[in-house]
């Protein structure tokens, strides 16, 4: 089975300022991809990166990047210089390459972007 | 191209009514999922499909039902709503998956259901 761990309920970060937020996870597939998900206060899904367990570089979209840890078993999303609209619940998830893309979740982490 | 579009939004049900989510895609998406969120969780799969005609069940399948009959259409059904059905529903879709695996999934705006 596979299992998404996110050990941070919340962050509060300064406005310009750069976030990590962590996941690790669990799973016996050798082959698997890796997600994050951000959801505003009016609650839509908004995909923002997607990391492949053969991809030997770490993802990177605008000013989010993914630091893949294999290893470790780490998939953390790293956010450069925030912004107030950064503020949101981001969800890391993951799913098997083979057949239906079946996502499992994390429980989310709630990150607040002071000025 | 409105993507992922849910019906209802909002929905209050008594316990033992029957109600159907529906959700369409207009991205001729292969692939339709059903999720349930609850209060501090993360999303968890309910019910899936492959393709036109099929469906499968996710995580947590016990007291919904799903169809797929058309390739656009994938619909959720509750035959006898309990309150621990109380939760937001989303719908999704995706492509295949490529060969790395790489294919985002789609999310509709989600449904609000109580069940009382």
């Amino acid at each position: 089975a596979q299992k998404i761990t996110q050990t941070q309920p919340g962050m509060f970060v300064q406005e310009k300022e750069a976030v990590t937020l962590d996941c690790t996870y669990d799973t016996s597939d050798p082959s698997y991809g890796l997600f994050w998900y951000k959801q505003p206060s009016s609650g839509e899904m908004i995909f923002l990166i997607y990391q492949g367990s053969y991809d030997q570089q770490n993802a990177t979209e605008g000013r989010y990047s993914l630091n893949f840890q294999k290893a470790r078993k780490s998939a953390n999303l790293v956010i450069s210089a925030s912004q107030l609209g950064d503020s949101a619940m981001y969800f890391c998830a993951m799913n098997r390459i083979q057949g239906a893309q079946k996502l499992v979740f994390g429980q989310g982490t709630r990150l607040t972007i002071n000025p | 191209n409105a993507g992922v579009t849910q019906t209802p939004k909002f929905r209050v049900l008594k316990t033992g009514q029957s109600m159907t989510l529906l959700c369409a895609q207009d991205m001729n998406h292969e692939y339709m999922y059903w999720y349930r969120q609850d209060p501090g969780m993360g999303l968890r799969l309910i019910h899936y499909s492959v393709g036109e005609g099929t469906t499968a069940k996710g995580e947590v399948p016990d007291g919904y039902n799903v169809s797929r009959l058309k390739k656009q259409n994938f619909l959720l059904g509750l035959e006898s709503a309990a309150p621990s059905q109380t939760s937001v529903y989303f719908c999704a879709s995706s492509r295949a998956p490529g060969l790395a695996g790489e294919g985002e999934q789609y999310f509709g705006p989600g449904t609000r259901l109580t069940v009382t």
